[in-house]
This record gives structure tokens, sequence and C-alpha cells, in this order.
């Protein structure tokens, strides 16, 4: 299947700093990818929507200017996490799919390995 | 809004024992669902992906069905053993750019 990487795997940060996570498609080009939150012994929540070459689309309750989404090109999406505190402290995963086999009938959703973050 | 609830949410057997996971969803128009595995503190690792046109998708011991006009799901593992053991995530694609929403996952715990 096609591979999605994201980096860093973790990372630690200081309360009030910003930390950026990537999310990238290797073999593949995606217009459209996904970054998802899981807090311990949660499930996964969809936070927004990250376009190519447009504004994200956040979830209710997403806070935007906290969470700074850019994508950039086809094969790159950020997550700024700006001003961390200890409460922002997570598992932070991506998804993308496959532009050239978008179709009803293939539209797997392949993930990164995700990101955990603690704010200290 | 598309909801997925799984149940159980935490399930402890015997090592062998055939199991069945389940996962229902409140809005039948989907793309495909997807079934997956997340050990503690890593990430998803996938398991099975079921289209909307299919009916059950089988891979090793892991055997799952889709009966879509009835929002249900379910995961069959068969001779559980213990490196079965870890958290089992639905996930259902549907709705505009094609948004992945994730159950609330059963916690295995397969007993030696």
């Amino acid at each position: 299947g096609a591979v999605v990487s994201q980096h860093p795997s973790w990372v630690i940060c200081k309360s009030g700093t910003s930390v950026k996570i990537e999310c990238r498609s290797l073999d593949f080009q995606a217009t459209t990818m996904f970054w998802y939150r899981q807090f311990p012994k949660q499930s996964l929540m969809l936070m927004a929507t990250s376009n190519e070459g447009s504004k994200a689309t956040y979830e209710q309750g997403v806070e935007k200017d906290k969470f700074l989404i850019n994508h950039a090109s086809l094969t790159l999406s950020t997550l700024t996490v700006t001003s961390a505190h200890p409460e922002d402290s997570s598992f932070y995963i991506c998804s993308a799919r496959d532009q050239g086999t978008y179709t009803l009938s293939n539209t797997e959703a392949f993930f990164g390995q995700g990101t955990r973050l603690t704010v200290v | 809004k598309q909801e997925v609830t799984q149940i159980p949410a935490a399930l402890s057997v015997p090592e062998g024992e055939n199991l069945v996971l389940n996962c229902s969803f409140t809005d039948s128009a989907i793309y495909n669902l997807q079934w997956f595995r997340q050990d503690p503190g890593k990430g998803l690792t996938s398991l099975l992906l079921i289209q909307s046109s299919q009916r059950e998708q089988t891979s090793g011991r892991l055997n799952a069905s889709l009966d879509k006009s009835s929002g249900r799901s379910t995961l069959y593992i068969a001779a559980s053993q213990p490196g079965d053991s870890a958290t089992y995530l639905c996930a259902v694609n549907s709705g505009g750019y094609q948004k992945v929403t994730f159950g609330t996952g059963t916690k295995l715990q397969v007993i030696p």
C-alpha cells in the first residue's frame, strides 16, 4: 500500500513554544490530507481537513489560530501547534489518499505513524 | 454527522478463543470501512478494508463483514493469540472530502 510518513514520531517542548509536525505522502499525490488527535484512552478525533493550495477546514471546537495547517504541495502537509500548553499534549496523526486512484471503488486512507507531543 | 460506536469497549478472552468485535455507524451512505489495530503508544496498523459494495473481507485469521443497510460491521478473530492483544478501531469513510470517522475502540486482551 501507499506510504505516509510523519515526522517527528515524538517531541517534547516547553510550554509557550511552537511545534511543527510534517506529514508526507511518499509515493503518491494527495490533494487532501486529514489531521487527527487522540487523547489518552480515547479514540481518534478529526481536527481538520487539509487542502492543497487552500485554507484548511477545521472541525467544530478546534482553534484554527492555535493549530496552523499548511498544505503547500501535493505531498506535504504540516500542522503547527502554536504556543503549546500541557493540555495540548496528545497523539497527533495524519492520513492521506492516493489522488491518482481517487475513485469510488478505491478510497483507502493511509495513515502516518503518528506524533506523540508532550508539553512540559 | 456520522457517529461510530464499538461494542464491547473492552474484552478479555483466553488464548485460542474465537471472538467477534462489533462496529455500528449511523449514516449508511459510506464509501468504505476499515479495521485497524493500535498497540499502546503506537500508530495504526490497517487490518482490513471493505468497500461499500462488498460484504466481507478476509485476511488470515481475520474476517470482517459489512451490512451497510443496517449500519453494522463485525470483525471476527479466529483462534486468538496473546499477540492479538491491542485496541481495535473501526473507521468509516463517508461524507464530503470522504472523512474518516473512528469508532470508540475495543480493547482486547488475550490471556495465555
